[in-house]
């Protein structure tokens, strides 16, 4: 069956302008996560979608959303965007709330200049 | 104020030889333990888990040790081949894996030299 499937894999974007990432988890599954990865600070929880809800969210400015739609897919976005928010963002999907299972996707590059 | 610290930022060993990585977390409300592994432009993929109610866990070459007193796990791999080479993660929840997030270890570079 298909993986966790992120699109873009890249993208380079300018400051102040803002990005939209999507995310569309494994087929079945409900509860789709979002993770931050930079080289300083690791993966970062950032948010959990279950039911088109946001559940939990971690410790991000709200420059950073997201929504998850009736069918599981998930979206993130970034608004203003500054140089630090250069990262690796990760979605994780499984199937119901929860990190038990946890399949991660191959991630969104996002390079602010 | 990091919860999952791998102190380690990398590991060289020979083919064929054991890698043991290390992991240390000091949040006693864990109790359910991963290991992913990460290759570059790829996300990170599962390797083993615990729970706290066991302190050891094989999966084929792979072994994750627990020790609760200490708050330390460890990963042990053997026999260490090339194609082990990647990042692995070390990763905490908490309430037997139905928390709503792990909390990552900053990662340990394994390079497993042929």
């Amino acid at each position: 069956k298909a993986g966790v499937t992120q699109t873009p894999r890249y993208l380079i974007k300018t400051r102040g302008q803002q990005v939209t990432l999507s995310c569309s988890p494994i087929s079945g599954h409900r509860s789709v996560s979002w993770y931050q990865q930079t080289p300083g600070q690791g993966l970062q929880f950032l948010f959990e979608y279950f039911s088109e809800t946001q559940r939990n969210k971690g410790n991000f400015p709200g420059r950073f959303s997201g929504r998850q739609f009736s069918n599981s897919r998930s979206e993130m976005n970034v608004s203003t965007l500054e140089l630090g928010d250069s990262a690796l963002y990760l979605c994780a999907s499984s199937l119901a709330q929860g990190t038990y299972g946890y399949t991660f996707g191959s991630g969104t590059r996002l390079t602010v200049v | 104020d990091q919860q999952v610290k791998q102190n380690s930022p990398s590991l060289s060993v020979q083919e064929g030889r054991i890698s043991i990585l290390n992991c240390d977390y000091t949040n006693s409300m864990f109790d359910y333990f991963l290991w992913y592994k990460k290759y570059p432009a790829e996300g990170p993929t599962f390797l083993i888990s615990i729970s706290s109610i066991k302190d050891k866990n094989e999966d084929g070459r792979f072994t994750v040790f627990l020790n609760k007193s200490a708050k330390h796990l460890s990963l042990h791999i053997v026999p260490s081949q090339p194609g082990d080479s990647a990042v692995y993660f070390c990763a905490a929840s908490a309430r037997g894996g139905s928390n709503y997030k792990l909390t990552f270890g900053k990662g340990t570079l394994l390079t497993v030299n042929p």
